[in-house]
């Protein structure tokens, strides 16, 4: 059974930091593109990043491009993604979403249970 | 950046009600678009894949359709299990994009 499980979430004052982890499962991960989501209280679903599985390809959105970092440990079946100089707007529940591959393109049909980020003073 | 609007942003049906859900992309995606159906305090779970491909272990209620710019999600007769929030999503490039999502509330 695929699984994912993020963990790392937590209050933090604005401007800090924070690494969100993705354990893995009940799959090869290391031939899997994988991809962080969030969603901030109240609202929709907006894409954060994206790494393929040999790190060879990494995207950002905008609003986080320069100040989160994602990355990933094959060996641990792990995701990471650093979050720095963090921002009230960064609130949300991050999820952690695997790749398939639909015989044209790649979609999320497998996702984490999600890990709140709260940034406040 | 590719923009996808979905229409309406809520709706009221009954149960046994035929809804269907609006999704345009700002520009040509071939067929890459995705549904997901969202509860409250639960990840999005995968619906249909490539416009029309239902995921599997989904009912046959939901069936998507369209290609290029305009995609529908219908949900053949509604269900008290059915009612959350729907989001369609562009996977032709990035950024990925989602709609703004659709809430289909008990009338």
């Amino acid at each position: 059974e695929v699984q994912m499980v993020e963990s790392g979430g937590g209050l933090v004052k604005p401007g800090g930091s924070l690494r969100l982890s993705c354990a893995a499962s009940g799959f090869t991960f290391s031939t899997y593109t994988m991809n962080w989501v969030r969603q901030a209280p109240g609202k929709g679903l907006q894409w954060v990043s994206s790494i393929s599985s040999t790190s060879s390809y990494i995207y950002y959105a905008d609003s986080v491009k320069g100040r989160f970092t994602i990355s990933r440990d094959n060996a641990k079946n792990s995701l990471y993604l650093q979050l720095n100089s963090l921002r009230a707007e960064d609130t949300a529940v991050y999820y952690c979403a695997r790749d398939y591959y639909d015989g044209g393109g790649y979609y999320y049909p497998y996702w984490g249970q999600g890990t709140l980020v709260t940034v406040s003073s | 950046d590719i923009q996808m609007t979905q229409s309406p942003s809520s709706l009221s049906a009954s149960v046994g009600d035929r809804v269907t859900i609006t999704c345009r992309a700002s520009q040509g995606i071939s067929n890459y678009l995705a549904w997901f159906q969202q509860k409250p305090g639960k990840a999005p779970k995968s619906l249909i894949y490539a416009a029309s491909s239902l995921q599997s272990g989904v009912p046959s209620k939901f069936s998507g359709s369209g290609s290029g710019t305009d995609f529908t999600l219908t949900i053949s007769s509604l269900q008290p299990e059915d009612f959350a929030t729907y989001y369609c999503q562009q996977y032709n490039n990035y950024p990925r994009t989602f709609g703004q999502g659709t809430k289909v509330e008990i009338k």
